[in-house]
């Protein structure tokens, strides 16, 4: 699977917008990119996916860029209840290998009351 | 909540045991998959299982295995333990298995094992 770079942490203050970026500079054509987040103490939980275009669902944005080398995961208005480490991971729709994912370092999100 | 149950929540053994963890996937979904999750190696996929077949392996010791029933719950069998099993495991699971995008993977709490 195509590589992640994520920065190892960031942090925002309460009810602000938040920009979680992730490079991916050798995704393929067929790779879609999957936003998961963990929690303390609880199991990775999903965020977001997308292709091409940007996404929006309840939880968050997804805005990825037109040669789709990166993509920012927007939380619209932090709480306290966002801090967690973020995971952008790749997966491939043409591998018939499974489904599994690779998870890199993530970005580990602190949020300031 | 995830749906997704794994038991215990915490096990203590010592060195050269033998334990196994179980885990049961929301309702309907056939794919399992299992994680080791350490200080230093992060998020690691181990294997997956879909309706009862192995479907794909990751980074999994020859001492580990795992296996999927009939009613579709899950265990990973861990033996000759060693002080660096020590993790956590998470178990999640997925409506099917053919890396469609719709394809969410649903995490378990996942079991803590500290090997001493």
């Amino acid at each position: 699977d195509a590589k992640t770079t994520q920065p190892n942490s960031m942090e925002s203050n309460e009810e602000e917008p938040v920009h979680l970026p992730c490079n991916h500079s050798t995704i393929s054509g067929t790779d879609y990119i999957h936003w998961y987040r963990q929690l303390p103490s609880q199991g990775p939980e999903y965020v977001i996916h997308g292709l091409t275009s940007n996404v929006n669902n309840r939880m968050a944005s997804l805005a990825i860029a037109e040669d789709r080398k990166s993509s920012t995961l927007i939380l619209h208005r932090a709480t306290l209840r966002d801090a967690a480490v973020y995971y952008c991971i790749l997966r491939d729709m043409k591998r018939n290998t499974g489904n599994q994912f690779y998870f890199g370092t993530g970005t580990s999100l602190t949020v300031i009351p | 909540d995830s749906g997704v149950t794994q038991t215990p929540k915490h096990l203590i053994t010592a060195t050269g045991q033998r334990v196994t963890l179980r885990c049961s996937p929301r309702s309907g979904d056939l794919s399992v998959y299992w994680y080791q999750q350490s200080l230093d190696q992060g998020l690691q996929f181990l294997i997956q299982y879909y309706n009862g077949e192995e479907r794909a392996k990751g980074n999994i010791l020859e001492r580990f295995s795992a296996q999927q029933f009939p009613d579709l719950h899950s265990e990973l069998n861990l033996s000759s333990l060693e002080l660096g099993d020590s993790a956590l495991y998470f178990c999640a699971s997925s409506v099917g298995n053919s890396g469609r995008w719709a394809d969410t993977q649903y995490f378990g709490p996942g079991t803590r094992l500290t090997v001493l």
